[in-house]
């Protein structure tokens, strides 16, 4: 079954306009793990940020922000003022602290597009 | 400079050939792991190491096969076995498995 669900295939968006991409996970652990990576059209991915199940706190970085939501399963993803360079493709990760040891299960990833 | 190196980065492999794709860290990470994409997909676990002389499936380890004689060292056969190979191909690697993974820049695999 599913456990990470991104329902935006993708997104296009003028540069300045912001993006918020949706990400939705499964699971019965108490303790576990969510990220956000993003794969530029190199194809290596890079690791925007890790939370855990015990920190809800929001976070801002620059022009990135992620709200996390335990109450709705919920940990979305917002660019605030988009730039060419943020085209990519960003996935949203688990790893569930009794089956540990990094497995991250993926999201389908969002398409991000970001046009002058 | 610390990463994860993988080559090739492309592929290029016959029908019933095996082939083996490489992946070397000098992170000093303990677990290591095979993923492959295709299109329009989420990344999917082909196998994982916690340490050396040790590896697990993951959920779509038919086809391949993974050695860890070294720590540094994680490489993947892609078998004759695996009937639908061409997709692409990331390793990565993480120091406890509880802080975040870091990627190699990938393989791409295509069946000639």
């Amino acid at each position: 079954a599913q456990k990470v669900t991104q329902a935006q295939t993708e997104i296009s968006v003028v540069e300045k306009e912001d993006v918020t991409l949706d990400c939705v996970y499964e699971t019965r652990d108490t303790t576990y793990y969510l990220f956000w990576y993003k794969q530029p059209p190199s194809g290596e991915l890079v690791f925007l940020i890790r939370r855990n199940s015990f920190d809800e706190q929001n976070e801002i970085s620059g022009r990135y922000s992620w709200n996390f939501q335990k109450s709705t399963s919920s940990f979305n993803f917002t660019i605030t003022a988009s730039q060419v360079v943020d085209s990519a493709v960003y996935f949203c990760a688990l790893s569930e602290l009794t089956d540990s040891w990094g497995k991250l299960q993926f999201g389908a990833g969002t398409q991000v597009v970001v046009t002058p | 400079d610390g990463g994860i190196t993988q080559s090739p980065k492309y592929l290029f492999r016959k029908e019933g050939q095996n082939v083996t794709l490489s992946c070397e860290q000098n992170l000093n990470h303990d677990a290591m792991y095979w993923y492959r994409q295709d299109p329009g997909q989420g990344l999917r676990l082909i196998y994982y190491s916690q340490i050396v002389n040790d590896f697990q499936k993951g959920d779509i380890a038919e086809g391949y096969s993974v050695s860890r004689e070294k720590k540094e060292s994680f490489p993947l056969t892609v078998t004759s076995a695996q009937k639908n190979p061409t997709a692409f191909y990331l390793c990565a690697s993480t120091p406890d498995g509880n802080t975040e993974a870091f990627f190699g820049q990938g393989t791409r695999l295509t069946v000639v």
